[in-house]
């Protein structure tokens, strides 16, 4: 079975310019999870969906970043437009969702490591 | 504010030691604790999971300690090996899952 896909994996960029990052989750996966990861750091959640609902996105900055999980399989991340800071690592999580009070586990893909210039 | 602490950046070993790592926390009362494993370029992977009312979990030579009122997890891996070599880190809740920094482990033959 195919983990989590990402694409691209590497990116470099100017500042100021858009910049796209791309999400296929496990199959039947409802849950998808978008992380920022800085170097020696944890990742951060920055959105998490249910099916096509963002249900938490109080971690993204909204002024530049952006997602999209259309018909709740794949999801498109967004910045625009990139500044220096953006450089990380991006990953992207999924998991199958089964309530609130139970533990749900998440499975990563390789990451998208942005380079903003 | 919510605070995850992991004891050290960097453990270096020897084969066949046992690596502890520790995993503090403050102003949370998670209902899961896990530890991931995550190589250079990749993403992290998942090792083991705790829950709040457990307090040791063991899988092969990988050993979980979760004490809740010292809000503190321990991690042993026993007989290291340098396949072990990588970069560990403990994360709490589930959904909204909090990662600590890592600890950078080496096991040296």
């Amino acid at each position: 079975e195919a983990g989590v896909v990402q694409s691209p994996r590497y990116k470099i960029i100017e500042k100021k310019q858009p910049v796209a990052f791309w999400c296929n989750p496990i199959s039947g996966h409802n849950t998808l999870y978008w992380y920022l990861q800085n170097l020696g750091q944890g990742p951060e959640l920055l959105i998490r969906y249910e099916n096509e609902e963002a249900v938490d996105d109080s971690q993204l900055p909204k002024d530049r970043f952006s997602a999209e999980r259309l018909k709740g399989v794949d999801s498109t991340l967004k910045i625009q437009p990139a500044e220096l800071g953006d450089s990380a690592v991006y990953l992207c999580a999924s998991s199958l969702y089964s309530g609130q009070s139970s533990y749900n586990e998440q499975f990563f893909g390789p990451g998208t490591r942005l380079t903003v210039l | 504010s919510q605070k995850i602490e992991q004891n050290s950046e960097a453990l270096n070993i020897q084969e066949g030691k046992t690596a502890t790592l520790t995993c503090n926390y403050t102003n949370y009362s998670p209902a899961y604790l896990q530890w991931y494993r995550q190589d250079p370029g990749r993403g992290p992977v998942f090792l083991l999971l705790i829950r709040e009312n457990e307090k040791e979990k063991r899988k092969e030579r990988l050993k979980v300690t979760f004490d809740t009122t010292l809000k503190q997890s321990l991690f042993h891996i026993t007989a290291s090996q340098p396949a072990d070599s990588a970069t560990y880190l403990c994360a709490l809740g589930s959904n909204d899952m909090r990662f600590g920094a890592g600890t950078r482990l080496t096991v040296k033959p």
